[in-house]
């Protein structure tokens, strides 16, 4: 069974821009998780989703969004970059949406914003 | 406000004794705690759960326990192994469904030969 699947595994951006990020869960999993890990602050909550809709979020900015479509597949979108946003994105799945679950996390995507 | 306090000073140990990490919580009422283990540039990975009526918890090498009274869990490996070096993270997740799994901050462990 494949694992969770992010890409892209690096990315350099500007300030200003706007980065789509890309998770595949594990097959069947159908809550998706992401997180924002930076060395001072650890891992961060941004937000979940589960069958295609968002079921919590952080308490992160308009500019950070997400989505998640019928097979599962999550992206996530910021826009307007800052040099603030540079940090480890952090996918997680699990099978449902219910409590007492491990996640699974993928490698992450790195983001530079320069 | 919810605060989850893990030791960011690094430790380190001898090969072969036993490491001992905590996780304090305040403000919290965690139905579950998790423990993972990180490695440098990848994602966390589950070691073991244990719920707020357990009060230990034991897998292989690993040991957990959860003291919702003095509302802090101890991690233990024994018989540490430098392969255990990482930095390994303690999450709470509440009692509703719509909680979210929150992670403290990590701490490191290096155990060397």
């Amino acid at each position: 069974k494949a694992g969770v699947t992010q890409t892209p595994r690096y990315l350099i951006k500007t300030r200003g821009q706007q980065v789509t990020l890309s998770c595949s869960p594990i097959s069947g999993h159908r809550s998706v998780s992401w997180y924002q890990q930076t060395p001072g602050q650890g891992l961060q909550f941004l937000f979940e989703y589960f069958s295609e809709t968002q079921r919590n979020k952080g308490n992160f900015p308009g500019r950070f969004s997400g989505r998640q479509f019928s097979n599962s597949r999550s992206e996530m979108n910021v826009s307007t970059l800052e040099l603030g946003d540079s940090a480890l994105y952090l996918c997680a799945s699990k099978l449902t949406g219910g409590t007492n679950e491990k996640l699974f996390f993928g490698s992450g995507t790195q983001l530079s914003v320069l | 406000s919810q605060k989850i306090e893990q030791n960011s000073e690094a430790l380190n140990i001898q090969e072969g004794k036993t490491a001992t990490l905590t996780c304090n919580y305040t403000n919290y009422s965690p139905a579950y705690l998790q423990w993972y283990r990180q490695d440098p540039g990848r994602g966390p990975v589950f070691l073991l759960l244990i719920r707020e009526n357990e009060k230990e918890k034991r897998k292989e090498r690993l040991k957990v326990t959860f003291d919702t009274t003095l509302k802090q869990s101890l991690f233990h490996i024994t018989a540490s192994q430098p392969a255990d070096s990482a930095t390994y993270l303690c999450a709470l997740e509440g009692k509703s469904s719509g909680d979210k799994l929150t992670f403290g901050t990590g701490t490191r462990l290096a155990v060397r030969p």
